[in-house]
């Protein structure tokens, strides 16, 4: 199974502060049909996992562009540009690249 | 809208099945995937499995000889099934519509607790 690595495994920050996650995986992600299906997605507490970003860079519909993702073929990374409170939660990589179909490890934002 | 609600019991004994109702509003199961993905006390989500729009099915090789999905399409529901369930499959159970991009909808969850 593709093992997807994820850190830090708890970020702490401030209102405001840019922060970066990164998630790494152990084969690339790039299919052969030249999609990479890597998303990002954001269980707040309490709540159900909501999609951020699919196809490692493109924003769901809704999602604030304080939001963008990056990265190619093993390395990934999730970006908030100016946290805001309701960004805490646990943050997942998951990839279909691959069968079986895995997530990340999970990042927690903790607002301080 | 879409909306996914997962139903059954919370407290499962060791080497029992644990059963979990999907039911769909908004949108037709036979259209699209819709899968079970379970969250472990922590962080740790595992994909379960799926079923298609033709009922065909895909699961994830870890859980093969345990699980089921089906669906009753008169009703817009799907089933899991997990069969001789351990205190390790304690977990919080999630419905959820798979697109060709990803998991698109989910239901609240349910948890799941083995024990005797």
């Amino acid at each position: 199974d593709v093992v997807l690595t994820q850190t830090p495994p708890t970020l702490l920050a401030t209102i405001g502060q840019s922060v970066s996650i990164s998630c790494r995986s152990s084969q690339s992600l790039l299919h052969s049909n030249g999609n990479t299906y890597l998303n990002w997605l954001l269980q707040r507490t309490g709540q159900s996992p909501q999609p951020l970003i699919y196809l490692v860079s493109k924003l769901e519909s809704g999602v604030p562009n304080r939001f963008s993702g990056s990265g190619s073929g093993t390395d990934f990374t999730l970006k908030i540009s100016g946290v805001e409170a309701e960004d805490l939660g646990v943050y997942y990589c998951m990839q279909f690249t691959h069968y079986p179909l895995t997530f990340g490890s999970g990042t927690k934002l903790e607002i301080k | 809208e879409v909306q996914l609600q997962e139903s059954g019991p919370g407290l499962v004994k060791p080497s029992q099945s644990l059963s979990l109702t999907c039911s769909v509003t908004g949108y037709s199961i036979t259209s699209n995937y819709w899968g079970w993905i379970r969250k472990f006390p922590g962080n740790k989500m595992e994909w379960m499995g799926y079923i298609s729009y033709s009922g065909s099915t895909s699961y994830n090789p870890s859980l093969k000889s345990r699980i089921s999905i089906t669906r009753d399409t008169s009703k817009n529901q799907f089933f899991l099934q997990l069969n001789s369930v351990t205190t390790e499959d304690t977990a919080t159970y999630y419905c959820a519509r798979k697109q060709r991009l990803g998991f698109d909808y989910w239901g609240q969850g349910v948890m799941v607790t083995v024990s005797s």
